[in-house]
């Protein structure tokens, strides 16, 4: 069974602080996501990435594929990315298959200016 | 280009009651995922379609819940009769073009449903 685990569950920060929050999985995957929802329940792809490093403006996103790990950041954080922040992992071998992906039960983020 | 659509937004019903959502995925999707995302915790997988075909529904509590793709377009999914703990968010997801390993999917805005 594939176990998504993040951490931390809650996290409050003040604006401007420099946010990381991490990902582990336990089977081997073909791609990772992590994912922002906010209040309203819509959710919206940050990055999709299967290894090394991602940034798009001010969100950062690694993975170490053999420690099973990710961690997305936030530089310079803002009010504005208060939202629960979810990473999902598409197991390896999905192929013609089901491939829906496995979540992790989210990081409940709130930036206090 | 146009996002996952779903309907409504949010939905109040009685437990016993029929509940249906409906979901218009992005245009040349091939595959559609439903989730159910309860309070506190991510968004489980309930069926996945390929074009109008189920290729996962294990998850999907058959008793009571049911979910078409009839022309391998639109979808919906149904409660019948909804109990308290199906309260939760109903999630709309699709990827094109064959749902294959690093195939990024898009989510809807969701549909909130309370069961009172």
């Amino acid at each position: 069974k594939n176990e998504v685990e993040q951490s931390p569950q809650n996290l409050t920060a003040q604006e401007g602080e420099f946010i990381t929050i991490n990902c582990s999985y336990s089977v081997g995957i073909s791609a990772l996501h992590w994912l922002q929802q906010h209040p309203g329940g819509g959710i919206v792809s940050l990055f999709m990435l299967s290894s090394g490093k991602k940034k798009h403006g001010r969100l950062i996103a690694t993975i170490n594929i053999q420690e099973k790990h990710s961690s997305l950041h936030i530089t310079a954080s803002h009010p504005r990315d208060s939202a629960v922040y979810i990473c999902a992992v598409r197991a390896r071998g999905g192929g013609g298959g089901a491939d829906g992906l496995t979540f992790g039960k989210g990081t409940h983020l709130i930036i206090q200016p | 280009e146009a996002g996952v659509a779903q309907s409504p937004r949010y939905k109040i019903i009685e437990k016993r009651q029929s509940v249906a959502f409906w979901c218009n995925p992005i245009s040349g999707h091939a595959t559609l995922y439903w989730y159910q995302q309860i309070l506190g915790q991510g968004p489980k997988l309930l069926i996945q379609f390929q074009n109008n075909g189920v290729v996962d529904d294990s998850q999907l509590p058959k008793d009571r819940f049911s979910a078409e793709r009839l022309k391998g377009v639109d979808s919906t999914l149904k409660i019948q009769p909804a109990k308290l703990e199906d309260s939760a968010v109903y999630l709309c997801a699709s990827s094109f073009p064959w749902g294959g390993e690093n195939t990024e999917a898009f989510f809807g805005q969701g549909t909130r449903l309370t069961v009172v």
